[in-house]
């Protein structure tokens, strides 16, 4: 019930072409999904986060859209670029564990690669 | 300002070994996360502190695992008797909520994370 699911494992998308990463969810208790970004031998980065009261949220040429109905939310890349080739990882975050800390609890990853 | 810092970058131990991971958070952050990464795996909880305080290690593993944070210092994320399954990425983040304490929506920063390898 604390799982994210992401999919696909790993994508590859020509240079200009749109990049989707999907991500499913069950525990309603989740209350808002991150989107991090991490590049060999670094850390993650938060890239770009919806909470549950909207459906889309654009930042740029990225944008997450989200089915509450659903319990589930995608990331896409528009014009993608060789400089977003990266791992991505989507998250949700909410209050469940009782002891009132904040979990991220991560998807997989997906690993990106935008060819020339 | 420095983002948040960890070291050493890699460590290597052999079986049976101790081994100490330090992170440094974000100055003014006073709340720490341990994550750890497994290959092709997503970042699993492991543990969440304040200072001085343990506030959710419900990630931890029961034994061997232990983790501070000192009222000065950094974070120590600490493994005894390493053995070649806790080979892995660790990483930690911090965050500085507005308030006393922390929402799900107060980011989290990430540092680069130490790669321990077991032998």
């Amino acid at each position: 019930q604390q799982q994210v699911k992401q999919s696909p494992q790993s994508l590859i998308v020509q240079k200009g072409g749109i990049s989707i990463i999907n991500c499913a969810y069950e525990n309603t208790a989740f209350d808002y999904f991150p989107w991090y970004q991490q590049f060999p031998g670094k850390g993650p980065a938060l890239l770009i986060a919806i909470r549950p009261d909207v459906s889309e949220k654009k930042e740029g040429r990225f944008t997450i859209s989200f089915n509450k109905s659903a319990k589930q939310f995608s990331l896409h890349i528009m014009d993608s670029q060789p400089g977003d080739s990266a791992t991505y990882f989507c998250a949700a975050h909410g209050v469940y564990s009782g002891a009132g800390s904040y979990q991220l609890t991560f998807g997989k990853g997906t690993k990106l690669s935008v060819i020339p | 300002n420095a983002g948040v810092m960890q070291n050493p970058r890699h460590l290597v131990r052999r079986r049976g070994q101790e081994a100490r991971l330090r992170c440094s958070p974000m100055k003014g952050h006073s709340h720490v996360y341990w994550y750890r990464q497994l290959p092709e795996e997503g970042l699993k909880f492991m543990v969440y502190l304040q200072k001085e305080n343990i506030i959710d290690e419900s990630g931890m593993p029961k034994e061997r695992f232990s983790a501070e944070f000192p009222k000065e210092g950094p974070s120590i994320l600490r493994i005894q008797q390493v053995v070649r399954g806790d080979s892995a990425a660790y990483f930690c983040a911090s965050s500085d909520p507005d308030g006393i304490s922390p929402t799900i929506y107060d980011e989290q920063f990430f540092g680069p994370g130490t790669r321990l390898t077991v032998l």
